[in-house]
């Protein structure tokens, strides 16, 4: 079993929609757990960043940590066409090393 | 954030040949780090880049395949060498900045191809 998995999509929603992307893990040593966007052509850009359970909300962006059950989530609301790229989970453990460990992300496509 | 410029943002190279790519940091950095992004596959460390001294390579990744240097806080190379058409992929810089909260943020990656 691999230490991150993600769902790699394509996802394809129509503008406005709801969207929930999601990752699991199996290493009960992660604390800290971040969300990139990525655009095509260009660097994975920090979204979210949160550390050990609950939620964070930024915006249309809300970011869910459910450690019992080793699941995160970033969930859109009223998605835009601006959206439209592809979406890491990462995490790593308290202390130590800054090795983040990345999932394969997921590429979200809204249609106007 | 910081601005993080990374050179060359893509080139196509010969197979046996070898390219730097540079990463440059508009402020202080506590750690520089280089990830390679393949097709469909996660984001893999490749290596931490330290300040004066031998990066420090994670497992599958050698110093005389991908040399890296940090001659100060803000700037880094690292050297893809006798490339084969295996090593296409996008490179990227990352960084944690100085007094920065333990975030890390990415350059915009340079894509190679070999043929």
């Amino acid at each position: 079993q691999k230490e991150v998995e993600q769902d790699p999509g394509p996802l394809s929603v129509p503008e406005g929609a709801i969207v929930s992307l999601n990752c699991t893990y199996s290493n009960s040593a992660f604390q800290y757990f971040m969300w990139y966007r990525q655009y095509s052509r260009k660097g994975p850009e920090l979204l979210m960043y949160t550390y050990s359970s609950g939620n964070k909300e930024d915006g249309r962006f809300t970011a869910q940590v459910d450690k019992s059950s080793k699941y995160i989530s970033l969930f859109i609301r009223d998605s835009q066409p601006s959206d439209s790229a592809t979406y890491l989970c990462a995490m790593k453990e308290e202390g130590g090393s800054e090795k983040l460990v990345f999932g394969k992300g997921t590429k979200l496509t809204v249609n106007p | 954030s910081a601005v993080i410029s990374q050179k060359p943002s893509r080139d196509i190279c010969q197979r046996g040949t070898s390219l730097t790519i540079q990463c440059q940091v508009d402020s202080q950095v506590t750690m520089m780090f280089w990830y390679r992004q393949q097709p469909g596959q996660s984001l893999t460390l490749i290596a931490t880049a330290n300040q004066g001294s031998e990066a420090t390579y994670e497992s599958g990744f050698v110093i005389d395949k991908f040399p890296i240097s940090r001659p100060n806080l803000t700037f880094s190379t690292l050297t893809v060498s006798n490339m084969s058409p295996e090593d296409s992929s996008i490179y990227l810089c990352s960084v944690v900045m100085l007094g920065g909260d333990e975030k890390l943020f990415f350059g915009s990656g340079t894509q190679l191809s070999v043929l």
